[in-house]
Protein backbone atom coordinates (compact mmCIF):
# COMPACT_ATOMS: atom_id res chain seq x y z
CA UNK A 1 0.00 0.00 0.00
CA UNK A 2 1.23 3.50 -0.60
CA UNK A 3 1.59 5.77 2.74
CA UNK A 4 2.96 9.23 3.50
CA UNK A 5 4.87 9.84 6.57
CA UNK A 6 5.14 13.33 8.27
CA UNK A 7 7.48 14.34 11.18
CA UNK A 8 7.48 15.94 13.38
CA UNK A 9 3.76 15.42 14.26
CA UNK A 10 3.62 18.66 16.36
CA UNK A 11 6.04 21.42 16.96
CA UNK A 12 6.20 24.42 18.99
CA UNK A 13 9.41 26.69 17.71
CA UNK A 14 10.03 30.78 18.79
CA UNK A 15 10.01 33.46 15.90
CA UNK A 16 13.11 33.61 14.23
CA UNK A 17 13.77 29.74 14.68
CA UNK A 18 14.56 27.40 11.51
CA UNK A 19 11.98 24.90 10.84
CA UNK A 20 12.26 21.49 8.41
CA UNK A 21 9.22 19.39 8.26
CA UNK A 22 9.81 15.85 6.17
CA UNK A 23 7.42 14.02 4.28
CA UNK A 24 7.96 10.71 2.73
CA UNK A 25 6.21 8.43 0.78
CA UNK A 26 6.21 4.94 0.49
CA UNK A 27 5.00 2.03 -2.23
CA UNK A 28 5.04 4.47 -4.92
CA UNK A 29 7.42 5.69 -7.59
CA UNK A 30 8.07 9.56 -9.06
CA UNK A 31 4.34 10.72 -7.48
CA UNK A 32 3.45 14.27 -7.66
CA UNK A 33 4.10 15.91 -3.96
CA UNK A 34 2.01 18.80 -2.33
CA UNK A 35 2.72 20.79 0.53
CA UNK A 36 -0.95 22.35 1.95
CA UNK A 37 -1.12 25.06 4.85
CA UNK A 38 -4.61 24.93 7.00
CA UNK A 39 -4.87 28.15 9.03
CA UNK A 40 -6.67 28.10 11.73
CA UNK A 41 -10.68 27.12 10.50
CA UNK A 42 -9.78 27.66 7.64
CA UNK A 43 -9.42 25.52 3.95
CA UNK A 44 -6.25 24.40 2.52
CA UNK A 45 -3.70 26.56 0.44
CA UNK A 46 -1.37 25.66 -1.54
CA UNK A 47 1.82 26.03 -1.08
CA UNK A 48 4.33 23.98 -3.42
CA UNK A 49 4.43 21.42 -5.71
CA UNK A 50 7.13 19.08 -7.36
CA UNK A 51 6.74 16.55 -10.36
CA UNK A 52 10.05 15.54 -9.86
CA UNK A 53 13.30 15.33 -8.09
CA UNK A 54 14.70 19.11 -7.71
CA UNK A 55 11.79 20.10 -9.47
CA UNK A 56 9.94 22.78 -6.93
CA UNK A 57 6.63 25.06 -8.46
CA UNK A 58 5.64 28.08 -5.65
CA UNK A 59 2.19 28.98 -5.40
CA UNK A 60 2.44 31.60 -3.02
CA UNK A 61 5.23 33.99 -2.30
CA UNK A 62 6.26 33.47 1.95
CA UNK A 63 9.20 32.90 4.13
CA UNK A 64 8.96 29.27 3.56
CA UNK A 65 10.94 27.11 0.68
CA UNK A 66 10.97 22.95 -0.11
CA UNK A 67 13.06 20.52 -1.97
CA UNK A 68 12.78 17.67 -3.09
CA UNK A 69 16.27 15.17 -2.54
CA UNK A 70 14.87 12.19 -3.34
CA UNK A 71 11.89 10.67 -5.45
CA UNK A 72 10.01 9.81 -2.51
CA UNK A 73 10.99 12.55 -0.03
CA UNK A 74 9.71 16.63 0.64
CA UNK A 75 10.65 18.56 2.65
CA UNK A 76 9.39 21.70 3.89
CA UNK A 77 12.22 24.77 5.34
CA UNK A 78 12.49 27.85 6.76
CA UNK A 79 15.45 30.03 7.62
CA UNK A 80 13.40 32.42 10.23
CA UNK A 81 9.56 31.31 11.12
CA UNK A 82 6.97 34.64 12.13
CA UNK A 83 4.00 34.38 13.89
CA UNK A 84 2.39 33.71 10.68
CA UNK A 85 3.34 30.76 9.55
CA UNK A 86 1.53 28.75 12.45
CA UNK A 87 -0.68 26.32 10.97
CA UNK A 88 -1.20 22.19 9.80
CA UNK A 89 0.95 21.57 7.52
CA UNK A 90 -0.46 18.25 4.97
CA UNK A 91 1.59 16.33 2.92
CA UNK A 92 -0.20 15.21 -0.16
CA UNK A 93 1.08 13.08 -3.30
CA UNK A 94 -1.33 11.82 -6.07
CA UNK A 95 -0.14 9.96 -9.79
CA UNK A 96 1.72 6.89 -9.93
CA UNK A 97 -1.37 4.79 -9.10
CA UNK A 98 -3.07 6.78 -7.41
CA UNK A 99 -5.03 8.35 -10.55
CA UNK A 100 -5.42 12.21 -9.72
CA UNK A 101 -6.72 11.97 -6.62
CA UNK A 102 -4.40 13.40 -3.83
CA UNK A 103 -4.05 11.76 -1.15
CA UNK A 104 -2.71 13.47 2.49
CA UNK A 105 -0.11 12.26 4.96
CA UNK A 106 -1.41 12.61 9.11
CA UNK A 107 -0.08 16.34 9.14
CA UNK A 108 2.69 18.39 11.11
CA UNK A 109 1.34 20.84 13.58
CA UNK A 110 2.97 24.31 14.05
CA UNK A 111 2.83 26.54 16.24
CA UNK A 112 4.99 29.44 16.52
CA UNK A 113 5.24 31.19 19.53
CA UNK B 1 -10.31 32.24 -11.71
CA UNK B 2 -11.79 29.19 -9.89
CA UNK B 3 -13.42 29.28 -6.91
CA UNK B 4 -15.10 26.60 -4.16
CA UNK B 5 -17.81 28.07 -2.47
CA UNK B 6 -19.21 26.07 1.12
CA UNK B 7 -21.93 28.14 2.19
CA UNK B 8 -22.54 26.21 5.17
CA UNK B 9 -20.15 26.40 8.53
CA UNK B 10 -22.01 24.05 10.43
CA UNK B 11 -24.25 21.23 10.15
CA UNK B 12 -26.55 19.17 12.09
CA UNK B 13 -27.87 15.73 11.64
CA UNK B 14 -29.51 13.37 13.79
CA UNK B 15 -27.85 9.82 13.67
CA UNK B 16 -29.24 7.15 10.69
CA UNK B 17 -30.53 10.30 9.08
CA UNK B 18 -29.21 11.53 5.48
CA UNK B 19 -27.40 15.09 5.40
CA UNK B 20 -26.67 17.16 2.29
CA UNK B 21 -23.34 19.48 2.26
CA UNK B 22 -23.47 22.29 -0.06
CA UNK B 23 -20.89 22.83 -2.46
CA UNK B 24 -20.85 25.15 -5.82
CA UNK B 25 -17.69 26.06 -7.69
CA UNK B 26 -16.62 28.54 -10.51
CA UNK B 27 -14.20 27.65 -13.10
CA UNK B 28 -14.05 28.19 -17.19
CA UNK B 29 -12.32 25.57 -17.94
CA UNK B 30 -13.99 22.57 -19.60
CA UNK B 31 -12.80 19.59 -17.83
CA UNK B 32 -12.23 19.64 -14.14
CA UNK B 33 -12.21 17.42 -11.36
CA UNK B 34 -14.16 17.73 -7.95
CA UNK B 35 -13.40 15.97 -4.52
CA UNK B 36 -14.62 15.72 -1.18
CA UNK B 37 -12.39 15.14 1.77
CA UNK B 38 -13.24 14.56 5.10
CA UNK B 39 -11.30 15.86 8.28
CA UNK B 40 -11.89 14.48 11.61
CA UNK B 41 -10.36 16.27 14.90
CA UNK B 42 -6.87 14.08 14.47
CA UNK B 43 -6.48 16.37 11.39
CA UNK B 44 -5.74 14.08 9.08
CA UNK B 45 -7.44 14.42 5.47
CA UNK B 46 -9.34 11.23 4.43
CA UNK B 47 -10.30 11.48 0.23
CA UNK B 48 -14.26 10.28 -0.11
CA UNK B 49 -15.58 10.45 -3.33
CA UNK B 50 -14.05 11.82 -6.91
CA UNK B 51 -16.60 13.17 -10.01
CA UNK B 52 -15.15 14.02 -13.24
CA UNK B 53 -16.57 17.22 -15.26
CA UNK B 54 -17.13 14.39 -18.12
CA UNK B 55 -18.67 11.99 -16.13
CA UNK B 56 -22.33 11.19 -17.04
CA UNK B 57 -23.47 9.77 -13.61
CA UNK B 58 -23.30 10.70 -10.07
CA UNK B 59 -20.30 9.33 -8.38
CA UNK B 60 -21.09 6.92 -5.45
CA UNK B 61 -18.70 5.43 -2.59
CA UNK B 62 -20.41 3.30 0.13
CA UNK B 63 -22.46 5.46 1.97
CA UNK B 64 -20.89 8.48 0.24
CA UNK B 65 -22.79 10.33 -3.09
CA UNK B 66 -22.45 12.98 -5.19
CA UNK B 67 -25.13 15.55 -6.32
CA UNK B 68 -23.43 16.61 -9.50
CA UNK B 69 -25.60 19.56 -11.35
CA UNK B 70 -23.08 20.99 -13.89
CA UNK B 71 -25.30 23.31 -15.14
CA UNK B 72 -25.83 24.71 -11.53
CA UNK B 73 -22.08 24.43 -10.84
CA UNK B 74 -22.48 22.48 -8.06
CA UNK B 75 -21.26 19.43 -6.08
CA UNK B 76 -22.80 18.74 -3.11
CA UNK B 77 -21.81 15.35 -0.92
CA UNK B 78 -25.13 13.66 0.58
CA UNK B 79 -24.15 11.57 2.93
CA UNK B 80 -26.91 8.64 3.90
CA UNK B 81 -27.49 7.29 7.02
CA UNK B 82 -25.05 9.58 9.14
CA UNK B 83 -22.95 8.04 12.06
CA UNK B 84 -21.57 9.28 15.26
CA UNK B 85 -17.95 8.96 13.40
CA UNK B 86 -18.94 11.18 10.65
CA UNK B 87 -18.95 14.14 12.84
CA UNK B 88 -16.25 16.38 11.36
CA UNK B 89 -15.44 19.18 9.01
CA UNK B 90 -15.72 18.08 4.94
CA UNK B 91 -14.08 20.10 2.25
CA UNK B 92 -15.22 19.83 -1.38
CA UNK B 93 -11.97 20.78 -3.91
CA UNK B 94 -11.66 21.13 -7.07
CA UNK B 95 -8.89 20.42 -9.81
CA UNK B 96 -8.56 22.18 -12.97
CA UNK B 97 -8.27 20.11 -16.36
CA UNK B 98 -5.32 21.97 -17.62
CA UNK B 99 -3.06 20.90 -14.87
CA UNK B 100 -1.72 18.25 -17.71
CA UNK B 101 0.85 17.09 -14.74
CA UNK B 102 -0.10 17.88 -11.85
CA UNK B 103 -3.19 17.60 -9.44
CA UNK B 104 -3.28 20.82 -7.86
CA UNK B 105 -6.37 21.42 -5.64
CA UNK B 106 -8.50 24.36 -4.73
CA UNK B 107 -10.08 24.16 -1.77
CA UNK B 108 -13.06 25.20 -0.10
CA UNK B 109 -13.58 26.88 3.55
CA UNK B 110 -14.96 23.39 4.18
CA UNK B 111 -18.50 22.50 6.44
CA UNK B 112 -18.60 21.57 10.01
CA UNK B 113 -21.37 18.18 10.48
CA UNK B 114 -22.09 17.10 13.88
CA UNK B 115 -23.72 13.78 13.92
CA UNK B 116 -26.04 13.43 17.45
CA UNK B 117 -27.90 10.81 18.76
Amino acid sequence: SQTIHQWPATLVQPVGSPLSLECTVEGTSNPNLYWYRQAAGRGLQLLFYSVGIGQISSEVPQNLSASRPQDRQFILSSKKLLLSDSGFYLCGRSGAGSGNTIYFGEGSWLTVV
Amino acid sequence: AQKITQTQPGMFVQEKEAVTLDCTYDTSDPSYGLFWYKQPSSGEMIFLIYQGSYDQQNATEGRYSLNFQKARKSANLVISASQLGDSAMYFCAMREGSSYNTDKLIFGTGTRLQVFP
